[in-house]
């Protein structure tokens, strides 16, 4: 079965640095897209970033990056210069035919 | 904006009773689901549909069964609750697969 592993159930770091939440990824499929979700507490569950998996370049939103490692089925998700609203459950996710497969999450703490 | 609305925040139900939780869209979006979220399991797909009246199982369907009779509205049924079915159930629609998500607030349903 197709799987989505985040490692770090939990993570902290202190404002303004930077963070890095590990995602791995299992898939047959050769066409696939993969994706960063932030679910802020007691908020409602958005998207952070969407990586297509066909395309090399590395997404990018503002302070939020991606590294995408295609052969390694690799995508984690870098936070720079964190803020206090950053604080949150991260979910990696992948498509799988027509469904998307979430990970468990990653709470991050954000220290003032 | 894109909406996703859900009929309650919070839900207190009693073990044997049928249980209805609605989400609607406004955005026209062809596909919807419904998944659960447990501390620890992420969130899984219990089913999604990507048309009227059409539906698919997804990876924890037993307990539970969907009603799409218009295209904005995606009902989750639990024919009888239980308490393992106490959670946190979150909608969501997209217009395509591989696109964004889009996700309602939740219904913390507690079955006791």
């Amino acid at each position: 079965a197709q799987t989505v592993t985040q490692s770090q159930p939990e993570m902290s770091v202190q404002e303004a640095e930077t963070v890095t939440l590990s995602c791995t990824y299992d898939t047959s499929e050769s066409d696939y897209y993969l994706f960063w979700y932030k679910q802020p507490p007691s908020r409602q569950m958005i998207l952070v970033i969407r990586q297509e998996a066909y395309k090399q370049q590395n997404a990018t939103e503002n302070r939020f990056s991606v590294n995408f490692q295609k052969a390694a089925k690799s995508f984690s998700l870098k936070i720079s210069d964190s803020q206090l609203g950053d604080a949150a459950m991260y979910f990696c996710a992948s498509s799988r035919d027509d469904k998307i497969i979430f990970g468990k999450g990653t709470r991050l703490h954000i220290l003032p | 904006d894109v909406k996703v609305t859900q009929s309650s925040r919070y839900l207190v139900k009693r073990t044997g009773e049928k249980v209805f939780l609605e989400c609607v869209q406004d955005m026209d979006h062809e596909n919807m689901f419904w998944y659960r979220q447990d501390p620890g399991l992420g969130l899984r797909l219990i089913y999604f549909s990507y048309d009227v009246k059409m539906k698919e199982k997804g990876d924890i369907p037993e307990g539970y069964s969907v009603s799409r009779e218009k295209k904005e509205r995606f009902s989750l049924i639990l024919e009888s609750a239980s308490t393992n079915q106490t959670s946190m159930y979150l909608c969501a629609s997209s217009p395509t697969i591989y696109y964004e998500q889009y996700f309602g607030p939740g219904t913390r349903l507690t079955v006791t």
